[in-house]
């Protein structure tokens, strides 16, 4: 079946810096991939979409300019979180899709901003 | 828009009884379904999907009920067993657009 590898699993930065989430479908090629955001004990939120070779479409209320999202390839996806604030501090999952393939999760990303 | 919601926050039930989550919808054009498992500090696990041509479909001790009519979606699952203890969430999707999550349903299998 359709796997899409997330990394890092978790991951502790200082405020201010930068962090990069890689997704990855290691059997399909993903024309698109969904990154969501999830706060303790909440559901998913859809932040943006991005189809392969386009810029990502971001969701109303999402920071274009701080979480930046590559999509260059159709195997790879990339959510950089830009100077990083402790408020950014969530669980971030990506969903690939394509060739036939549903709505295939990442593990997710613990991300912890200090 | 897509709003999903679900009935109920949390869900207790004894170890074998069976377990009903509920999920309402509220985009007509939704097609397509989708119940995820979410076990703490981990993404969302597939359990069973349905598209809006079907009203049942059956997996390994989950049922999923649509109800196109009234907008309501429902998993079922038989003899429910400790490992089922998780967040359910369902969600739906009209054609390639992205998932709409409902809030999710603690379940709590009591042994």
């Amino acid at each position: 079946g359709a796997v899409v590898s997330q990394h890092p699993s978790r991951v502790i930065c200082k405020s201010g810096t930068s962090v990069k989430i890689e997704c990855r479908s290691l059997d399909f090629q993903a024309t698109t991939m969904f990154w969501y955001r999830q706060f303790p004990k909440k559901s998913l939120m859809l932040m943006a979409t991005s189809n392969e070779g386009s810029k990502a479409t971001y969701e109303q209320g999402v920071e274009k300019d701080k979480f930046l999202i590559n999509h260059a390839s159709l195997t790879l996806s990339t959510l950089t979180v830009t100077s990083a604030h402790p408020e950014d501090s969530s669980f971030y999952i990506c969903s690939a899709s394509g060739q036939g393939y549903g709505y295939t999760f990442g593990s997710g990303t613990r991300l912890t901003v200090v | 828009g897509e709003s999903v919601g679900l009935h109920l926050p949390t869900l207790s039930v004894q170890e074998g009884d069976n377990s009903i989550i509920n999920c309402a919808y509220s985009n007509s054009a939704s097609d397509y379904f989708i119940w995820y498992k979410q076990e703490s500090g981990k993404g969302p696990q597939f359990i069973i999907d349905i598209r809006s041509n079907m009203d049942k479909r059956q997996g390994q001790r989950v049922t999923v009920l649509l109800n196109k009519t009234v907008k309501h979606l429902s998993l079922q699952i038989a003899a429910t067993q400790p490992g089922d203890s998780a967040v359910y969430f369902c969600a739906a999707a009209s054609g390639n657009t992205p998932l709409v999550f409902g809030k999710g349903t603690r379940l709590s299998v009591i042994a």
